[in-house]
Formats: structure tokens, sequence, C-alpha cells
């Protein structure tokens, strides 16, 4: 089973600022089978980035996947109150179980 | 557009079964994969189970293999998740989602199952 590890735990930032999030596999999922979701308080998750680089359907053009391998990172270019909630990664690369990340959760500061 | 709406959870003892529904709307069910994904409280997120989009294949977590079953009727739209011998620890919001490629493109609401004495 493929382990993602996510960092930071908690990103403080203020809005307007720029966010990066880490998700790292503990082997490789090639450079199109990795997904982020983002999880607002008592709302099921929206898809936001599938095949590390593209954005899902009416995703803002300011979240941006990047990442091949092991290592991928979100990025959000400037921060929109609407933003602040959490994040999740997640694998699909070969056959199942299809793993998620712990999660990242980015907070006003 | 894409509609999935979970049902059948609620409080069930340790041991018992329980078995969640997904109604799916606004799309080719028959065509897609579906999947299960369940959150304990407070917690993140956990993928639980995927079945093919016409039932040839499923896959479980290991922390479900042998005790919860998914199945799908093509021709109702809908997705099921039979639950055994449920645990404390099975106690989550329980997710359908819907395939894009193998990403879970759209997800429901979510059904809360409790699994308490």
């Amino acid at each position: 089973e493929i382990v993602l590890t996510q960092s930071p735990g908690t990103l403080s930032l203020s809005p307007g600022e720029r966010a990066t999030l880490s998700c790292r596999a503990s082997q490789s999922v090639g450079s199109s089978y990795l997904a982020w979701y983002q999880q607002k308080p008592g709302q099921a998750p929206r898809l936001l980035i599938y095949g590390a680089s593209s954005r899902a359907t009416g995703i803002p053009d300011r979240f941006s996947g990047s990442g091949s391998g092991t290592d991928f990172t979100l990025t959000i270019s400037r921060l929109e109150p609407e933003d602040f909630a959490v994040y999740y990664c997640q694998q699909y690369v070969g056959s199942p179980p299809w793993t998620f990340g712990q999660g990242t959760k980015v907070e006003i500061k | 557009q894409v509609q999935l709406v979970e049902s059948g959870g609620g409080v069930v003892q340790p041991g018992r079964s329980l078995r969640l529904s997904c109604a799916a709307s606004g799309f080719i069910f028959s065509d897609y994969g579906m999947h299960w994904v369940r959150q304990a409280p407070g917690k993140g997120l956990e993928w639980v189970a995927v079945i093919w989009y016409d039932g040839s294949n499923k896959y479980y977590a290991d922390s479900v293999k042998g005790r919860f079953a998914v199945s799908r009727d093509n021709s109702k739209n809908t997705l099921y998740l039979q639950m055994n011998s449920l645990r404390v620890e099975d106690t989550a919001v329980y997710y359908c989602a819907r395939e894009g490629f193998r990403e879970l493109y759209y997800w429901g609401q979510g059904t809360l199952v409790t699994v308490s004495s």
C-alpha cells in the first residue's frame, strides 16, 4: 500500500498570500495518478486537481498542481477567504487501495 | 447535473449489519466506476471500496475486507455498500463518489453511520 504524507499539517496564512502544500508518496505514483481535494467543514470533499496538474471543472486558476514520482505540490497563488479549508491528496496508481494523505489545514493567520 | 444521494445510515450496535445506498442521476451510471469513502468524526478521508462500471471488479481497503461488500444495480442507477460485523471504529460519514478516470470527480453529501452499544 502506498502511503501519502502531507506537510505541513497546518498552514497559517493571510488572505492574498501564497500557499504551498506538499504531498510525498512512499513509492512512485508516476506523473498522472495524483489528485487534490478541498473539504470545508460540514461539506463533502471537492475535486480540485487530477492527473497531478489538471484542474477540475470550475476550479479557479489560482489553484495549480505539479510534481511527479513521489513529490507533489498544490499551490494556491493568492488565498481568497473561501480557500481556508482542509486539503487532501490521493493516489490512484495501479491496483487499489487508492490511498489519501492525512490532510493539510489552511487556516487564517 | 451529476447528483449522488446516499441513504441508509443510522445507529447500529456492534456486530450488526447495515446497507447503504447511493442513488445516482445526471449521467450514464453504467459508464462509470463508483467508490465509497469514509470519514470518522474529526479525522481524514479513508478510501473504502471501488466497483468497476460493469460490476466485474471490486476492491476493498484492508480495514473492511471480508466484512463489507460493494455492489451496484445499473438498471436502478444505484450503488450499495453492505456492511456486516460492524465495529465501533466503522463509525463515520460514508460518501459515494463517481470516478472521472480514477480520481473521484463527484461526491455525494454523505450518510452518517454510528456503531455504538
